[in-house]
């Protein structure tokens, strides 16, 4: 099966600063996803994305399938931005059977 | 407004006890899925069911029942096999339209054992 890994595991920020999280997974995809949850556990879609690069105001994410590896760049951050970041990739051919990462924590400090 | 509810917000198990999370979706989604978090680990999926009365184990179902009676609703039950029931549970849905949907999530049960 698909394995995802992320890195890095956890992340401080000041608010203003930028990030990179990143996103390897082991076997062809044709379906990655990014979330975010926030610290009340809520999870929210931020990206589908599979191939090439999308923007979503202060988000974006690129995902290059070719090397196995999905980009969630975040700008000017801002402290709703805190908590945990997941990528998920699709496993199990026709199923919609996602397999989750373990998560970037992130923390943006005023 | 269209979205996921999750039922209850908080649970707590006796020991030998079997409970039940509730799951309702207005999206028309025809999967729906459970997932399991614990404490700073990534989900893994209990059980999915892509169709009114069908439903497939996901990496961790022993303990663990569903249903799918209606479209609307997959309710979980844990059972007094799962040793070890404290966790997050997430409930999802998505279209099947292609493999390639969006998933959609509940705001979540945290279950605690007494």
């Amino acid at each position: 099966g698909i394995q995802v890994e992320q890195s890095p595991p956890d992340l401080i920020l000041q608010e203003g600063a930028n990030s990179t999280l990143r996103c390897n997974f082991s076997d062809s995809v044709n379906n990655l996803q990014w979330f975010h949850q926030n610290p009340w556990g809520q999870l929210i879609n931020l990206f589908y994305i599979p191939s090439g690069t999308k923007q979503n105001g202060r988000l974006s994410a690129t995902t290059v399938a070719t090397e196995r590896y999905s980009l969630l760049y975040i700008s000017s951050s801002q402290t709703t931005d805190s908590g945990v970041y997941f990528c998920a990739a699709l496993y199990g051919g026709a199923t919609n059977k996602l397999i989750f990462g373990t998560g970037t924590l992130l923390a943006v400090q005023p | 407004d269209g979205g996921i509810t999750q039922s209850p917000k908080y649970l707590f198990r006796k020991e030998g006890q079997n409970v039940t999370l509730s799951c309702e979706q207005n999206l028309n989604h025809d999967a729906m899925y459970w997932y399991r978090q614990d404490p700073g680990q990534g989900l893994r999926l209990i059980y999915y069911s892509q169709i009114v009365n069908d439903f497939q184990k996901g990496d961790i179902a022993e303990g663990y029942s569903v249903s799918r009676e209606k479209k609307e609703s997959f309710p979980l039950t844990v059972t007094s096999a799962q040793k070890n029931p404290t966790a997050f549970y997430l409930c999802a849905s998505s279209t099947l339209r292609t493999t390639n949907e969006k998933l959609f999530f509940g705001s979540g049960t945290q279950l605690s054992v007494l």
